[in-house]
């Protein structure tokens, strides 16, 4: 299994608390994404990472912001939670020699806001 | 706004058929196509990437790739039940490093 944690594994929080949810890799790959999983919409693209302090935005990415100070690190911050946002995250990693390749996914941290 | 698209299923088969598994894609660029399953409460894992026309087999699996008709499939040979699972077709788009997966075809194999 490729080495991907993500931390915590489940969270309850109340509405307009910050969150902190945090993917941690082994395998020194340079690609980090982050995902929610809801049912009837599959996984959504929230934010990824193409290297050390390069972000980009994906199609869910309103509430949310990310960082990587470090290759193994991806930190994915909820600035004021909220109900819609009660989901399945999911961190992956992929590299290759010519860009990203197949996905690795991490355990899921399922949140709940209440 | 690009999208993967999959029937949801549930698609029923008898233990021993063929699954056949379907998804259409809407980036004509999108050059790598990738094949996941997800068990209930777990997190997908990898079954097959394809990048070329044609047919890619690996053992019971056999992933089928038409970029004229922006078709990918994922046949299961000898299904089994504990190839019950739902499988998800995901999509590197074209210049980006952006995936976009399907809402994925739930699989139930009959004992």
């Amino acid at each position: 299994d490729a080495g991907i944690t993500q931390s915590p594994r489940h969270k309850v929080t109340e509405t307009g608390t910050p969150v902190t949810l945090r993917c941690h890799q082994t395998e020194n790959h340079r690609y980090m994404y982050w995902y929610r999983q809801d049912p009837g919409h599959g996984l959504r693209l929230i934010h990824y990472s193409y290297g050390v302090k390069d972000t980009d935005k994906g199609e869910v990415s309103d509430g949310y912001s990310v960082s990587r100070s470090k290759t193994e690190d991806f930190l994915l911050t909820l600035e004021s939670a909220t109900s819609s946002q009660t989901s399945v995250y999911f961190c992956a990693i992929s590299d290759s020699a010519g860009g990203p390749d197949e996905q690795f996914f991490g355990p899921g941290t399922r949140l709940t806001v209440l | 706004q690009k999208e993967v698209e999959q029937n949801s299923g549930p698609l029923s088969v008898p233990e021993g058929a063929i699954a056949s598994l379907n998804c259409t894609y809407s980036d004509r660029g999108s050059q790598s196509f990738f094949w996941y399953r997800q068990y209930s409460g777990k997190s997908p894992e990898l079954i097959m990437f394809i990048y070329s026309n044609g047919d890619k087999e690996d053992g019971r699996f056999t992933a089928q790739l038409n970029k004229a008709s922006q078709y990918v499939s994922l046949l299961i040979r000898d299904s089994q039940p504990s190839d019950s699972a739902t499988y998800l077709c995901a999509v590197l788009t074209s210049g980006t490093y952006k995936y976009i997966f399907g809402t994925g075809t739930r699989l139930k194999v009959l004992a």
